[in-house]
């Protein structure tokens, strides 16, 4: 069974960095690109980019280019999400998910339980 | 980037009713690389239908899917209690790949 398990949810401070993972159980977690997905409190689902564990070849959504870092390792099987410099306007839940298929395009056919990462000063 | 728009935004029914949702894409979908999510309060979003018409594993076959080119549809046939949630389409043929805003279906 895939089970895709997250870190805990985080209270920080504007300026702050932060490093939340995705620890993949199951069917080879290397050969499946893994995405992560942002949820504003209230809000819709905003794709943020994908990694690919294997060769952590990475592919950011240009609305979140530059702002956070995706990362793997793949000897664990878990994927990371950071930023350098926290905002307020970071504060959502952040889902990670498997692609469905070993394929460049397919569903997210498996999900994380969330992290909930709250920025406040 | 391809903009999804679901509508209506809120749907009210009944259990026992036909839910109906649209989403339309601001350019074609590839393939028909269009999918659909449930998401219930708390709990992370659910993949139900894939390829525009594919369900995924497990979902009942109350859910249906259908379209082509930038008109899809999600329908659930008769309502179920658990079926009131809100419901996200997907683009995954082009990148970066993009959600609609989401319908809620609602008692």
């Amino acid at each position: 069974e895939v089970q895709l398990v997250q870190s805990g949810a985080e209270v920080k401070k504007p300026g702050e960095s932060l490093k939340i993972s995705c620890k993949g159980s199951g069917s080879n977690f290397t050969t499946y690109w893994i995405a992560w997905v942002r949820q504003l409190p209230g809000k819709g689902l905003e794709w943020m980019g994908i990694i690919y564990p294997a060769d952590s070849d990475t592919r950011y959504s240009p609305s979140f280019q530059g702002q956070v870092t995706f990362s793997a390792d793949k000897s664990i099987s878990t994927a990371y999400l950071q930023w350098s410099s926290l905002k307020a306007s970071d504060t959502a839940m952040y889902y990670c998910a498997r692609y469905s298929f070993r394929a460049a395009a397919a569903p997210l056919g498996f999900w994380g339980q969330g992290t909930l990462v709250t920025v406040s000063s | 980037e391809i903009v999804m728009t679901q509508s209506p935004g809120t749907l009210s029914l009944s259990p026992g009713e036909r839910a109906t949702l649209s989403c339309r894409a601001s350019q074609s979908v590839s393939s028909s690389f269009l999918a659909w999510y449930q998401q219930k309060p708390g709990q992370a979003p659910r993949l139900l239908i894939f390829g525009a018409s594919s369900r995924a594993t497990g979902i009942p076959d109350r859910f249906s899917g259908s379209g082509y080119g930038t008109d899809f549809t999600l329908t659930i046939s008769r309502l179920e209690p658990e079926d009131f949630a809100v419901y996200y389409c997907q683009q995954y043929g082009r990148s970066p790949r993009t959600f609609g805003g989401g319908t809620k279906v609602e008692i």
